[in-house]
């Protein structure tokens, strides 16, 4: 159980041009979902809070304009890059708390959508 | 400063040895998590530890958290090559609301 999908798992696009990731949790309903992007060799870094319903909650530092996220429904959350450059180039991961289980703070997460921006 | 001290940031060691990681703060977590990632793939949840104190254990790894609910560790007996990965501790303070906030990552290489 607690199974997180993320869709595409590679993507290459010209820069300049925008790049939808898809973030599905697959057994159970998540209202809340997050989006982390990381560094190769490094931790994972937390850019936002997906709130099914209501408006993402950015962390400090990372653009609302250029990472446009979009939680339609409960199973599903998307972030959109908008016009990517190559510093985008990374590693995004999401991850959702299946608040039905006991120890509800717990997140699993996708497998991760690999951004280059030529 | 990390919130979650994380420490070794790197490891590399032989099979067969054993090998401890640790996860400090000075903030209380109502749980903290354990996750291993390999390249290229999203991180894998190997254990919640939520009691103070608590002592897991799955296979060759043993983790425990702290009584005050600081500090947690991994501890990994006998390592295999397949035990090679990226080893994360993440846990949500109480004034964090429900975001995790992660370690720097432990990179442990097992060399066969």
């Amino acid at each position: 159980g607690a199974v997180v999908s993320q869709h595409p798992s590679r993507v290459i696009c010209k820069s300049g041009t925008s790049v939808k990731i898809e973030c599905r949790s697959l057994d159970f309903q998540a209202t809340t979902m997050f989006w982390y992007r990381q560094f190769p060799k490094q931790s994972l870094m937390l850019m936002a809070t997906s709130n099914e319903g209501s408006k993402a909650t950015y962390e400090q530092g990372v653009e609302k304009d250029k990472f446009l996220i979009n939680h339609a429904s409960l199973t599903l959350s998307t972030l959109t890059v908008t016009s990517a450059h190559p510093e985008d180039s990374s590693f995004y991961i999401c991850s959702a708390p299946d608040r039905t289980r006991t120890v509800t703070d717990t997140q699993y997460f996708g497998p991760g959508t690999r951004l280059t921006v030529l | 400063t990390q919130l979650l001290e994380q420490s070794p940031q790197f490891l590399s060691i032989q099979e067969g040895e054993n090998l401890t990681v640790y996860c400090n703060s000075s903030s209380v977590f109502s749980s903290l998590q354990w996750y291993r990632q390999e390249p290229g793939e999203g991180p894998v949840l190997l254990v919640t530890v939520v009691t103070g104190g608590e002592v897991k254990k799955l296979k060759r790894l043993t983790f425990q958290f702290g009584d005050a609910r600081k500090d947690s560790s991994l501890h990994i007996t006998a390592a295999q090559p397949g035990d090679t990965g990226l080893y994360l501790c993440a846990g949500a303070p109480r004034e964090y609301g429900n975001k995790l906030v992660f370690g720097a990552g432990t990179i442990l290489r097992v060399k066969s």
